[in-house]
């Protein structure tokens, strides 16, 4: 069964204090590894795709790496603005341009 | 941002009535999505469409019906709204070919 898993649940960081959130994933043939941004009362946000082991993407103080088993957002020097809940999902061969989605990690940056 | 909307963006209904949600999308493309997103589940797929009057089941189906008439619209149905399916529903979108999904800003939904 195909399924992603996020952790931590909920991550409280200083500003300037860097960390990482976890996506770990079991699926039948991966079609793609993505990140998503939702800040409270909105819509998830794409940030990235990630289709191979070893591949890395980057956007301003956030970068996503993927292993054949999980992927990785590195948060570089957060900011409070960088506070939100991060979205994990995967693409699945199983239907139509299906992906999964993990729970998510609530990030909450303090000054 | 994509051009996607969705109406209403808040509805506060009574158990038993019937619900109807719009999602409107600009970008003409061929894939949209209803997703429910509760706390602790994460999103998870209600029904989608692949093309105008092709839709299929999602993973939490069960008490909701979808159609679409028309490329940009994909509206979702709660024939007999329940307080379990008090929720936030995203609408989402993406191209052929492509796995990427880009949302609508969310109606939330409370049934009491």
């Amino acid at each position: 069964e195909d399924q992603v898993t996020q952790s931590p649940e909920a991550l409280r960081l200083q500003e300037g204090e860097s960390s990482s959130l976890n996506c770990s994933y079991t699926v039948s043939g991966l079609r793609g590894l993505f990140w998503y941004r939702q800040d409270p009362g909105k819509g998830p946000e794409f940030l990235f795709t990630l289709y191979s082991a070893g591949e890395e993407k980057e956007k301003e103080r956030l970068k996503a790496t993927l292993t054949k088993k999980e992927s990785f957002l590195h948060i570089t020097a957060p900011k409070p603005e960088d506070s939100a809940t991060y979205l994990c999902a995967v693409g699945s061969s199983g239907g139509y341009n299906k992906l999964i989605f993990g729970a998510g990690t609530r990030l909450a940056v303090h000054p | 941002d994509a051009g996607i909307t969705q109406s209403p963006r808040h509805k506060v209904t009574e158990t038993g009535t019937p619900v109807t949600l719009r999602c409107h999308q600009t970008e003409n493309h061929r894939y949209m999505y209803w997703y429910r997103q509760d706390p602790g589940h994460g999103l998870r797929l209600i029904h989608y469409s692949y093309g105008v009057k092709d839709t299929d089941k999602g993973e939490v189906s069960d008490g909701y019906s979808v159609s679409r008439s028309k490329t940009e619209d994909f509206l979702l149905t709660l024939e007999s709204a329940t307080s379990s399916q008090t929720s936030v529903y995203f609408c989402a979108i993406s191209g052929t070919g492509e796995y990427e999904q880009y949302f609508g800003p969310g109606t939330r939904l409370t049934v009491t």
